[in-house]
């Protein structure tokens, strides 16, 4: 059974900062990795899709890593700011309907 | 394109009501899931549908029922509600392509208390 672990559970950081989440899972034989923003009382917004043949995928100041082998990914965040303040999710997808196996999360909080 | 919705946005239900969550999704999408997230924790896989008629159970699917008449619509049916059942429900939906490829996109939630 396919196991998705954040750490840490929750971070910290001043304004400007650059910094790293972390993800790992247990199965390697996934199909892609996604990472989701979630904002306190809301739902989930899609960050990135890294599909298994992909080591990165960007998307403005966000670039997210997979390694397959190792059983990770990471997700960079540069120049961070408050509005990045979320929680971050990682999921793969697994079974026949690519159902997604979630980690608990990381509470980021950017403080100005 | 609305992308996926669901209603009600909140509800209060006493123990051993029942409520139906609706879950709508205008992207064509074939596969439809349904999770719920208990606070400070992921989302856990209710049940799930690979296409209109046929539907699964995922890993917590206990106390729940779905249907799936219409490729549109995944409604999810709590006959007995027990304090357990308390969470956010998020409704989601996927059309896979090819073997990789399974971008799912999610719904703004019903967050239920059960009292």
């Amino acid at each position: 059974k396919q196991e998705v672990t954040q750490i840490p559970a929750a971070l910290s950081v001043p304004e400007g900062e650059n910094l790293v989440l972390n993800c790992s899972f247990t199965d390697s034989a996934i199909y892609n990795l996604q990472w989701f923003r979630q904002d306190p009382g809301k739902g989930l917004t899609s960050l990135l899709l890294i599909q298994s043949s992909q080591r990165e995928q960007t998307s403005g100041r966000l670039n997210a890593s997979l390694d397959k082998s190792s059983g990770r990914s990471t997700l960079y965040i540069a120049a961070s700011q408050p509005g990045d303040s979320a929680t971050y999710l990682c999921a793969v997808p697994s079974g026949s309907a690519r159902q997604l196996t979630f980690g608990s999360g990381t509470q980021l909080t950017v403080l100005p | 394109n609305a992308g996926v919705t669901q209603t009600p946005k909140f509800r209060i239900l006493k123990i051993g009501q029942s409520m139906t969550l609706q879950c709508t999704q205008d992207m064509n999408h074939n596969y439809m899931y349904w999770y719920r997230q208990d606070p400070g924790m992921g989302l856990k896989l209710i049940y799930y549908s690979v296409g209109a008629g046929i539907t699964d159970k995922g890993e917590v699917p206990n106390g729940y029922n779905v249907s799936r008449s219409t490729t549109e619509d995944f409604p999810l049916r709590l006959e007995l509600a027990a304090p357990s059942q308390t969470s956010v429900y998020f409704c989601a939906s996927s059309y896979p392509t090819s073997g990789t490829d399974n971008e799912q996109f999610f719904g703004p939630g019903t967050r239920l208390t059960v009292l």
